[in-house]
């Protein structure tokens, strides 16, 4: 089964500090990851994707095929990362599958 | 920047009523698609389009959902006799089919509130 699970709904950190999204999936083929953000009432936009292998805004993400894991790391939290992050994994014809999100909250 | 729009941005309807969500992609895109998400649920798959037709659907997407492509631009979906259950965002997105780990755009969502 394609199954994408965000263990934490929410993630409350201090300005400066390390921030891991955690993301683990389900997919029996070579999986095409990605993280979409969604900041405060604005549209879910595209933050990275495994294949690119860019830093955005200070965030990576490294797939770890060995333990099905794709989470996301900033070294230091800014407010501005406040938001809504979603981990996804693209299945047949690149629909997206979605985890349940998980919210940063950075707090000053 | 292109972007995906969607109209309206929030719909109030009677359960039972038709509702038709409208999007337009992005010019040049050739792959639509249709999410939901429901109040404090994971963002859902619902259909995907290309080449004027349905290309997958997931099970949520019954007989009471579809989608049409009528001109070059609108891509909509319309849900024939809504449900309390629809009530629900919907997001429409769209990829350019290049080939690829493509990005897909989404827009910024309607807000469907069955009554």
């Amino acid at each position: 089964a394609q199954r994408v699970t965000q263990p934490e709904k929410l993630l409350s950190v201090f300005k400066g500090a390390p921030v891991e999204l955690k993301c683990n999936y389900s997919y029996s083929g070579s999986p095409e990851l990605f993280w979409y953000v969604q900041y405060s009432r604005q549209r879910l936009q595209l933050l990275l994707r495994h294949i690119s292998r860019e830093s955005i805004k200070g965030f990576t993400a490294d797939l770890n095929k060995g333990e099905t894991s794709f989470h996301l790391k900033k070294p230091f939290a800014q407010e501005e990362d406040s938001a809504m992050y979603y981990c996804a994994l693209a299945g047949g014809y690149n629909k997206l599958i979605f985890g349940a999100g998980t919210r940063l909250a950075v707090h000053p | 920047e292109p972007e995906v729009t969607q109209t309206p941005s929030h719909q109030v309807t009677q359960m039972g009523q038709e509702v038709i969500l409208r999007c337009v992609p992005i010019s040049n895109h050739l792959y639509f698609y249709w999410y939901r998400q429901i109040l404090g649920q994971k963002v859902e798959f619902l259909v995907s389009f290309y080449n004027n037709e349905i290309s997958e659907k997931s099970e949520i997407f019954d007989d009471q959902f579809s989608v049409e492509r009528p001109d070059g631009s609108n891509f909509t979906l319309k849900i024939r006799s809504t449900k309390l259950e629809d009530s629900a965002m919907y997001f429409c997105a769209s990829r350019p089919g290049q080939g690829g780990q493509e990005t897909q755009y989404f827009g910024p969502g309607t807000r469907l509130l069955v009554l």
